[in-house]
């Protein structure tokens, strides 16, 4: 069983819609809670992330860290063509000096 | 405020040579790892240097080692390569285990 798993899409939704992304993982030590995006073959850009339980809002995005059911979510409002790229979903421990990556979801979002 | 920086941003070698990809860490940052992602995959965790030691591997042969210099920057080399080590190269620095910053990557082609 992976660490850390990601529907990997393509996920297709048009201008405007709300889009939820999502990830499950397996160790209950994780306490660091990251979203990037990557544009298709540059770096991954760090979006948001969080500690422990709860939400985080920023602009059109919001992180929801569940940690009783081990889920995280990204989700997106008012989605537009420039959110199109593939979003990791990564997580850590203070204890482990080593992030844990899910696979990417890529998203397309249609004019 | 540099961000991470990565050198060169593509490399085209042939199978049994050796590759040296560089990086400097984000201002004020003193931990960077390194990571190997392949087309439509996440980041698969090389190794991690602080304090010029490595402190984390993944499961990648000893074909991969690397170097920390005392001004945080960091070197991965690669001896022996293979056609599959044809991968985007990425470097990440970090100062807690909050979170971590990516450059935009070596783009490493071996034929």
């Amino acid at each position: 069983q992976k660490e850390v798993e990601q529907d990997p899409g393509p996920l297709s939704v048009p201008e405007g819609a709300i889009v939820s992304l999502n990830c499950t993982y397996s160790n209950s030590a994780f306490q660091y809670f990251m979203w990037y995006r990557q544009y298709s073959r540059k770096g991954p850009e760090l979006l948001m992330y969080t500690y422990s339980s709860g939400n985080k809002e920023d602009g059109r995005f919001t992180a929801q860290v569940d940690k009783s059911s081990k889920y995280i979510s990204l989700f997106i409002r008012d989605s537009q063509p420039s959110d199109s790229a593939t979003y990791l979903c990564a997580m850590n421990s203070a204890d482990f000096n080593k992030f844990y990556f899910g696979s990417g979801t890529k998203l397309n979002v249609k004019p | 405020d540099a961000g991470v920086t990565q050198s060169p941003t593509h490399l085209i070698k042939t199978r049994g040579q050796q590759v040296t990809l560089r990086c400097s860490p984000k201002s004020g940052h003193d931990t960077v790892s390194w990571y190997q992602q392949a087309l439509g995959q996440g980041p698969q965790f090389i190794f991690q240097y602080y304090e010029e030691e490595e402190r984390q591997r993944g499961n990648f042969p000893d074909r991969f080692s690397g170097h920390q210099f005392p001004n945080y920057s960091s070197e991965l080399n690669v001896n022996a390569l293979l056609l599959g080590d044809s991968a985007l190269y990425l470097c990440a620095s970090s100062l807690k285990a909050d979170t971590q910053y990516f450059g935009p990557g070596t783009r490493l082609t071996v034929l």
